[in-house]
């Protein structure tokens, strides 16, 4: 089945420091999500990708659908403890008749700590 | 506060047991899905349902797992013959008819099982 190579897989950072994560994939997306999620909880939609080159900003948040529309990176400047959690992409793949609308394919995720 | 709610939130069960999970989306929510995540990875499709007709399973959904949402309202999620590998977290996620990601696709906090 499909798979996105979501990297790095954890980041340790300082209070502060910009973040970039990313993906990949052997397929062509549509659609390019990414999500947060905090322990115990389910994941929280931050930003969603609807065309390939399309750059959009969330707050400090930024991500990019790439042009191949096979990958999609997300950068978080000024990192503040808050921002402590498990990050994941995701990614829906183009179906003629519309069927599987909403069915996604996640990464296995980027882990971010931020130490004060 | 999500709108999708799931019950129960953890559920201990001893190997070979049935156990059942239920999501209650929006009333508006036409299309719903259930996830699997197991700890370290992102989640995985299972099925999802337009109204009350379920469209699409995966291969994740075994035999021993059936899903259900009649009236096309809440949905029930039922594992058979509970074994040790189906520990994990259960997600549902509702869709707005007519909703985009942004403001229709919503995740439940999930159901965390544990079977031993």
């Amino acid at each position: 089945g499909q798979q996105l190579n979501q990297s790095p897989q954890s980041m340790f950072i300082q209070e502060g420091e910009d973040v970039s994560m990313n993906c990949t994939s052997s397929s062509i997306f549509n659609t390019w999500l990414w999500y947060k999620q905090d322990p115990g909880e389910g994941p929280v939609l931050l930003i969603a990708l609807y065309k390939a080159g399309e750059l959009t900003s969330n707050g400090r948040l930024t991500a990019q659908f790439g042009i191949t529309r096979k990958d999609s990176f997300l950068n978080i400047s000024a990192s503040i403890p808050s921002d402590v959690g498990i990050y994941f992409c995701a990614g829906q793949i183009p179906n003629a008749g519309g069927t599987s609308y909403g069915k996604l394919t996640f990464g296995q995720g980027t882990i971010l700590t931020v130490h004060p | 506060d999500t709108g999708v709610s799931q019950n129960p939130r953890h559920k201990i069960t001893k190997r070979g047991q049935n156990v059942t999970f239920r999501c209650d989306p929006i009333s508006e929510h036409n299309r719903l899905y259930w996830y699997r995540q197991t700890l370290g990875q992102g989640p995985e499709f299972l099925t999802y349902f337009q109204n009350e007709a379920q469209l699409e399973k995966s291969r994740l959904l075994s035999d021993r797992f059936s899903a259900e949402r009649p009236k096309g309202s809440f949905s029930t999620l039922e594992i058979q013959r509970t074994e040790q590998g189906d520990s994990a977290m259960y997600l549902c996620a509702g869709l707005l008819a007519g909703g985009g990601f942004e403001d229709g696709y919503t995740f439940g906090s999930g159901t965390r099982l544990t079977v031993v």
